[in-house]
């Protein structure tokens, strides 16, 4: 299984930029690159998710590298409540959960 | 649209006991999947059912069982339970098999075993 790999923790201040980054050297090319976050006491949201194209939603924009080994999730303008652990996964197109597993992920701190 | 309901929210088992977990997903969602939520390993996949049917397992031991109905609730099912298996227990679910379609969690179910 295609693997990331992610800092443990980041730290960011309200309401700047924040950038996540993620490596996955070994993404195959029909694996989906998703990111979901988790806020204390609740269960993982979605956030984002593309495959060879930079992708922006309401949340979050996600820059995809040219060669597809490493994204990174962009928060745009941090606030407190996307203080959270963000996940960054690979998952096939053949479909099989077993294709979300989903590492230790970052802690990301935002300082008010 | 009523989100993935899990009960109970919070379970206390002694070693040996045996408990079931209850997971309702979204209406019309037809795939659920299960993760075991601890401290020191992270999110780790149990296994996904989709039309009734386990499709996908990790790799947890025989203990671990689950199933799902024809309204595509689903329950897991822990046997002989050990200090160990004290973690939160997270379901998701999807329209489809979950492969690269966005999975909605629920808020999970916090099992102690003393």
């Amino acid at each position: 299984d295609a693997k990331t790999t992610q800092p443990n923790s980041m730290e960011s201040n309200e309401e700047e930029p924040v950038h996540l980054p993620c490596n996955h050297s070994t993404i195959s090319g029909t694996d989906y690159i998703h990111w979901y976050r988790q806020l204390p006491s609740q269960g993982p949201e979605y956030v984002i998710h593309g495959l060879t194209s930079n992708v922006n939603n309401r949340m979050a924009s996600l820059a995809i590298a040219e060669d597809r080994k490493s994204s990174t999730l962009i928060l745009h303008r941090a606030t407190l409540r996307d203080a959270a652990v963000y996940y960054c996964i690979l998952s096939g197109s053949g479909g099989g959960a077993d294709g979300l597993t989903f590492g230790k992920g970052t802690h990301l701190i935002i300082q008010p | 649209k009523a989100g993935v309901t899990q009960t109970p929210r919070y379970l206390i088992k002694t070693r040996g006991q045996q408990v079931t977990l209850s997971c309702s997903p979204i209406s019309g969602h037809r795939s659920v999947s299960w993760y075991q939520q601890t401290p020191g390993q992270g999110l780790q996949f149990l296994f996904e059912y989709f039309s009734e049917t386990q499709r996908n397992k990790g790799n947890f031991p025989g203990r671990f069982s689950g199933r799902q109905f024809s309204n595509s609730r689903s329950e897991m099912n822990v046997s002989t339970l050990e200090l160990g298996d004290s973690a939160l227990y997270l379901c998701a679910s999807s329209l489809r098999q979950a492969g690269n379609e966005k999975l909605f969690f629920g808020s999970g179910t916090q099992l102690s075993v003393l």
